[in-house]
């Protein structure tokens, strides 16, 4: 089945404990994004990846760091998480750039205190 | 950079009515226009889309149309029914391929 996986879908943490979110997607798509999703602001571009190797900042860059070393992953760190990226996190893959449909993956809830 | 905005932000129809949602974009230089769905607890779906060399896309119920010189782009949801209650987001996405979302309409559809 195609999709994109995220985990975790759920994480609790403190203040300044570097975590990642990973995400997987197996449709051999080039295009990958991570966005935050929170209330009354939509959703919000974090990072975006054209390939292997290339990632651009987006909207809200502050904080996160990405990498792409292989096609199928796109995994989301976040070296010293502080409470004000408590958010609702989503990464998203599309064929071969952001001009086509793209598939978003379940979410991941994050609570930072 | 690109500023998305998105009106109204709630939005209650009774069945069968029709819906429109409204974006505006500021960069010029943006070409594509997707809008996507969210049911409660779910993950956004797109549900439509247009480029810019088209004024306007149409699919069953639901229609796009863009107005490339005024900067702005509406989704049309005739006869609509309970199962389009959500929320709706549009995006603009620029050349360098980063995508800028409006912040949301819920939409309500009453039976």
């Amino acid at each position: 089945e195609a999709q994109v996986t995220q985990n975790p879908r759920y994480l609790i943490t403190v203040t300044g404990k570097k975590l990642t979110v990973t995400c997987s997607q197996n449709m051999n798509h080039e295009y990958m994004s991570w966005y935050r999703q929170d209330p009354g602001l939509g959703l919000r571009q974090i990072y975006y990846s054209m390939n292997v190797e290339v990632t651009d900042k987006g909207d809200v860059p502050e904080g996160y760091k990405v990498s792409r070393k292989e096609k199928r992953n796109f995994p989301l760190i976040l070296e010293s998480p502080s409470p004000n990226q408590t958010s609702l996190y989503f990464c998203a893959s599309s064929l071969s750039t952001a001009s086509y449909e793209q598939y978003f993956g379940p979410g991941t809830r994050l609570t930072v205190t | 950079g690109e500023n998305v905005e998105q009106h109204p932000s709630t939005l209650s129809v009774q069945e069968g009515d029709s819906a429109v949602i409204k974006c505006t974009y500021s960069d010029s230089a943006s070409n594509y226009f997707p809008w996507y769905k969210q049911e409660l607890g779910k993950r956004p779906q797109l549900i439509i889309d247009i480029r810019s060399n088209v004024g306007e896309k149409k699919d069953q119920r639901i229609a796009v149309t863009l107005n490339k010189t005024a900067k702005h782009f509406s989704l049309h949801i005739t006869e609509t029914q309970p199962e389009d209650s959500a929320v709706y987001f549009c995006a603009a996405k620029r050349n360098n391929n980063d995508m800028r979302f409006g912040a949301g309409t819920r939409l309500t559809v009453k039976p």
